[in-house]
């Protein structure tokens, strides 16, 4: 009965390569985010779709791009892999962007 | 436009009290406050709309100085549960689709 759930859990890949971040949020929310981690603990927001539409574009790369199929599932695709970009990944959800947002579980992303 | 949370770091024995506070450069419209545990999602712990209210959440209470800008988490009695990083994540109005920009972080360590 998760809430909100991430996959993979861990992704280790070459500098380079294209991965993808899966998300699913069984709450009925309309609004899903994309967080950014890093070794310091900062945690900064990338993106939020509500409903299906893009609302907020923070300032990062377009080598990230995110896609969300329904109001259920945010995805994030990041092309050509960079050092930097080895953090974990969180995505949440919220009702109607606002109020308390639920975060899943989390993706450790680490580039080699 | 990060809030800044103090103090960076804290240790206290079960039982003992703390304060951690935030503090934002601009005008506020709602403070949130989570606790991650290491390794572990971000956990709502509390959100605080303008208007100076100050709510209660079994030992854990926090107030919001619209004025000030500044919100304060107060732990009472701490347990051992208690330990892990609080953040304090901020909006600046109640149109930004649920943006919120996180401060640092305060580490919380409790000891038997």
């Amino acid at each position: 009965d998760t809430a909100v759930s991430q996959t993979p859990k861990y992704l280790v890949t070459q500098m380079g390569n294209d991965k993808s971040i899966k998300c699913e949020q069984n709450l009925g929310h309309d609004t899903m985010y994309w967080y950014k981690q890093d070794s310091k603990k900062f945690l900064k927001i990338m993106f939020s779709y509500n409903n299906k539409e893009l609302i907020i574009n923070e300032t990062v790369p377009n080598r990230f791009s995110p896609k969300s199929p329904d109001k259920a599932h945010l995805n994030l695709h990041i092309n050509s892999l960079e050092l930097g970009d080895s953090a974990v990944y969180f995505c949440a959800s919220s009702p109607r962007g606002a109020g308390r947002q639920f975060f899943g579980p989390g993706t450790r992303l680490t580039v080699l | 436009q990060q809030p800044v949370q103090s103090p960076q770091a804290v240790i206290l024995r079960e039982g003992e009290d703390a304060v951690i506070n935030c503090s934002s450069s601009k005008a506020l419209y709602s403070v949130h406050w989570y606790r991650q545990k290491h390794g572990e999602a971000p956990v709502f712990l509390m959100i605080l709309l303008k208007g100076g209210e100050q709510k209660g959440h079994d030992k854990i209470s926090a107030s919001f100085n619209e004025k000030k800008q500044q919100s304060s988490l107060y732990l009472t009695a701490s347990q051992l549960s208690y330990s892990g990083t609080y953040f304090c994540g901020t909006e600046r109005s109640s149109n930004q689709g649920g943006k919120l920009i996180f401060g640092q972080g305060t580490e919380l360590s409790v000891k038997p």
